[in-house]
């Protein structure tokens, strides 16, 4: 089965850019879109289709995709962005989940 | 407002039933692919099950097949998810959540409902 891969945990300080990894096989070939999920809450989508924005997702959260890694990029990392955050794909007609990084921001 | 409420959560005995239900409101929810999402406490997101607009098709991942069963009422603009056989490791927050076909993405989230399986 098809499975996607992202780091554990990434640190930044606030104001610099965060990039949050998902590796795949031939990734690239595939849409990817990113969730956002602070404790205790729902998850969020952040990003779909590898770079648009739903309404009201600010512009500093941006997206790439391309060979065998998506990226999900947060420019000016704020505090409110600490948060986990996945990635997911479609593997046919099965909706595959990353196993989540945790971003800190201090 | 767009909303999801999932219901009908709860302890379950390992073997046991239950049945998980999703009401959906603010959007044409009979147009819309759903989907159940699971979380086990402090771990990631799993996909579980997804059914077409008219409920037509029916998707499973490996873990669940053969044991849980989805179905929707668009009358009652609901969704539901049949649990049967459960076992410890279906312990989990169960989310619904609407596929939004023009990105392939899920757009529209639930609260949530816990379903803990022990004996």
């Amino acid at each position: 089965s098809y499975e996607v891969t992202q780091p554990l945990s990434l640190s930044v300080s606030p104001g610099q850019t965060a990039s949050i990894t998902c590796s795949g096989d031939k990734l690239g070939d595939k849409y990817v879109c990113w969730y956002q999920q602070k404790p205790g809450q729902s998850p969020v989508l952040v990003i779909y289709q590898d770079n648009k924005r739903p309404s009201g997702i600010p512009d500093r959260f941006s997206g790439s995709n391309s060979g065998n890694t998506a990226t999900l990029t947060i420019s000016g990392t704020q505090a409110m962005d600490e948060a986990d955050y996945y990635c997911q794909a479609w593997d046919s007609t099965t909706a595959v989940f990353g196993g989540g990084t945790k971003l800190t921001v201090l | 407002d767009v909303q999801l409420v999932e219901s009908g959560g709860g302890l379950v005995k390992p073997g046991g039933s239950l049945r998980l239900s999703c009401a959906a409101s603010g959007f044409t929810f009979s147009s819309s692919n759903m989907n159940w999402v699971r979380q086990a406490p402090g771990k990631g997101l799993e996909w579980v099950s997804s059914i077409s607009s008219a409920g037509g098709f029916t998707y499973y991942s490996d873990p669940v097949k053969g044991r849980f069963t989805v179905s929707r009422d668009n009358a009652k603009n609901s969704l539901y998810l049949q649990m049967n056989g459960v076992r410890d490791e279906d312990t989990a927050t169960y989310y619904c959540a609407n596929l939004f076909l023009g990105g392939n993405a899920f757009d529209i989230w639930g609260q949530g409902t816990m379903v803990t399986v022990s004996s």
